[in-house]
């Protein structure tokens, strides 16, 4: 059974960089059908993908937060990493890891989420 | 750039309705690409629909998903009590993005 677990602070100051780990069981993070994302939920709103990274390294972000983030893995630990920069008030909010599938055919879609880690930025 | 329009925001219904909740694309996209989730209060997002019309693993066969083009639809054929949650789509255009979700909640 797959399992996503985000790990890290709950709370971070402003201009601090947050550092949030997911720990992957029940899968490889070097499989070759999925990649490895973060996603983000400020509260009362809807989801917004951060970016993912692929079983070969190679990273993709959202515009928006892209000169901010850095997603990377611990093949050693089957785990994958988001670190995000210059934190504002504005990036309080539940983060998420998932497992994006990517098929053959091209369907893609988010199969498996951990359960979130609320993150507040304050001071 | 791709916007997704979900409707209505909120959907008030009765358990054992029918529910039809509406994701709709600025432009004509690939239903290929096209997910529907369901979130819970306090719970992380449910695979539900991939490929604009196959179920994910485990999911109720009241669940179904059809359309094409800039219209697709999630149908709940009869609520049941645990239904009542927010659904959200999802599509892919150079990056993944989600609608803004509908809420379906109790009359």
């Amino acid at each position: 059974q797959v399992q996503l677990q985000e790990s890290g602070p709950g709370l971070v100051k402003p201009s601090q960089t947050l550092s949030l780990t997911c720990t992957v069981s029940g899968a490889s993070i070097n499989s070759v059908d999925y990649y490895w994302s973060w996603i983000r939920q400020h509260p009362g709103k809807g989801l917004e993908w951060i970016g993912y990274i692929s079983n070969s390294g190679n990273t993709y972000y959202n515009a928006s937060l892209e000169s901010r983030v850095i997603i990377s893995t611990d093949t050693s630990k089957n785990q994958f990493s988001l670190k995000l920069s210059s934190m504002t008030a504005a990036d309080s909010a539940m983060y998420y890891c998932a497992r994006y599938r990517v098929t053959i055919l091209g369907v893609v879609f988010f199969d498996h989420w951990g359960q979130g880690i609320l993150v507040t930025v304050s001071s | 750039e791709i916007v997704l329009t979900q409707s209505p925001g909120t959907l008030s219904l009765s358990p054992g309705e029918r529910a039809t909740l509406s994701c709709r694309a600025s432009q004509t996209v690939d239903g290929t690409y096209l997910a529907w989730y369901q979130q819970k209060p306090g719970q992380a997002p449910r695979l539900l629909i991939f490929g604009a019309t196959t179920r994910a693993t485990g999911i109720p066969e009241r669940f179904s998903g059809s359309g094409s083009g800039t219209d697709f639809t999630l149908t709940i054929s009869r609520l049941e009590p645990e239904d009542f949650a927010v659904y959200y789509c999802q599509h892919y255009d150079n990056s993944p993005f989600f609608g803004p979700g509908t809420k379906v909640d109790t009359k």
